[in-house]
């Protein structure tokens, strides 16, 4: 079975610091990786995704995240956060097989300060 | 308007009532998915669905039902509710020509009193 770990619960960051929230998972195949966002009081929206090529991957908002298969990770990237990143990041991942279901991280909670 | 859309989006219920909670999608997309949402636990799959005639348990499928009515419809039972399904559900579709990419409805806070 497939997991997804998050090291960091919260995150408290000011404005313009750079931000990476670490994601790990555990599978043995070829994989699908995702970041979603939910900002208070909202649903999940989808951040960013990498399913093959580029292991480096641009979302919105100045997002972006790195696959490093030998690490089996997929870290979040921002180099200047605003008040506005605030919410809860999640990451997570599945099988390209097509019929696999998606596994989720915990979560991290970020908070940034004015 | 939503592509996925949840209802109700509040309910307060107490505990031993039957409740439901509906899933409506205009993406066209055959998968469907029910989870909940509770505080440093991220989300957890309750039940999912490839298509009409398939329904599959997830990982925390105990206490809860399911009904896919039409590939546009998914609700999610909750028989006798208890206390401890106090939590946020989630309705998502999925396309897998595209990696299975999720789509997520506002969500349903249900309160068991």
């Amino acid at each position: 079975a497939q997991s997804v770990s998050q090291h960091n619960h919260h995150v408290i960051l000011s404005e313009a610091a750079s931000l990476e929230l670490g994601c790990n998972y555990s599978y043995g195949g070829t994989v699908n990786l995702f970041w979603y966002v939910q900002y208070p009081g909202q649903h999940l929206q989808l951040l960013l995704k990498y399913f093959s090529g580029d292991p480096l991957v641009k979302g919105i908002k100045g997002f972006e995240a790195e696959f490093i298969k030998s690490k089996f990770s997929f870290n979040l990237r921002k180099p200047s956060v605003q008040w506005s990143d605030t919410a809860e990041y999640f990451c997570a991942v599945n099988s390209n097989s097509g019929y696999s279901t998606l596994t989720f991280g915990k979560g991290t909670m970020l908070l940034v300060s004015p | 308007d939503a592509d996925v859309t949840q209802t109700p989006r509040n309910r307060i219920t107490k505990t031993g009532k039957r409740i439901m909670l509906e899933c409506s999608q205009t993406k066209g997309h055959d998968r469907m998915y029910w989870y909940r949402q509770d505080p440093g636990l991220g989300l957890r799959l309750i039940y999912y669905s490839f298509d009409v005639k398939d329904i599959n348990k997830g990982e925390i499928s105990d206490g809860y039902s399911v009904s896919r009515q039409a590939q546009a419809k998914f609700s999610l039972s909750l028989e006798s509710a208890i206390p401890n399904q106090t939590a946020l559900y989630f309705c998502a579709t999925s396309d897998p020509q595209r990696g299975e990419t999720q789509y997520f409805g506002p969500g349903t806070r249900l309160l068991v009193l």
